[in-house]
């Protein structure tokens, strides 16, 4: 089944500790990207990745680190998670060649930072 | 700044009318539009898109409107069903470009 995973899927932690939240796709899809959610915000983007060692800040990028060593694979890094990063985290996947038509979305991560 | 906008947060509809969900959009750079369905508890799932050289697309059940002219975008959903409960998202990008703006979001409720 075509699929995109994250894990965890809740997350409660304390400020300043350190956490990967992972994120892998089945789809042999070029391009990943990483978002979260807030209430009356919509989706903002954080980075994306267009291919294998390639990525791009998004919109939101501050506080956040990715790597992108297997097409698969993108992990979203919080070096020091503060308050403000509580959120929920949407990691999603495309085609490049279709750019951002049909991306495939993951269950979500709710990320508390006390 | 620029931004995707949606003109009302909250919907409410009867089951079996019609909905129309509005979006408004400010970056004239923007070519490509998209509508996501989120529903509670899942990520946002594809609908509809349409490119900037239309100014209508059909879809099963839903048709999606883009008028240039003012920056408006709008989804209709035909004879509106329960299982179409749920938060809808316009976004907007360029075909060249991979950032992904979204607006804040339309909760439909389908009343019985």
């Amino acid at each position: 089944e075509a699929q995109v995973t994250q894990n965890p899927r809740y997350l409660i932690t304390v400020t300043g500790k350190k956490l990967t939240v992972t994120c892998s796709q089945n789809m042999n899809h070029e391009y990943m990207s990483w978002y979260r959610q807030d209430p009356g915000l919509g989706l903002r983007q954080i980075y994306y990745s267009m291919n294998v060692e390639v990525t791009d800040k998004g919109d939101v990028p501050e506080g956040y680190k990715v790597s992108r060593k297997e097409k698969r694979n993108f992990p979203l890094i919080l070096e020091s998670p503060s308050p403000n990063q509580t959120s929920l985290y949407f990691c999603a996947s495309s085609l490049r060649d279709s750019s951002v038509e049909t991306q495939y979305f993951g269950p979500g991560t709710r990320l508390l930072v006390l | 700044g620029e931004s995707v906008g949606l003109h009302l947060p909250t919907l409410s509809v009867q089951e079996g009318d019609n909905s129309i969900i509005n979006c408004a959009y400010s970056n004239s750079a923007s070519d490509y539009f998209i509508w996501y369905k989120q529903e509670s508890g899942k990520g946002p799932q594809f609908i509809i898109d349409i490119r900037s050289n239309m100014d209508k697309r059909q879809g099963q059940r839903v048709t999606v409107l883009l008028n240039k002219t003012v920056k408006h975008l709008s989804l209709q959903i035909a004879a509106t069903q329960p299982g179409d409960s749920a938060v809808y998202f316009c976004a907007e990008t360029s075909l060249n470009d991979y950032k992904l703006s979204f607006g804040a979001g339309t909760t439909v409720t389908v009343r019985a």
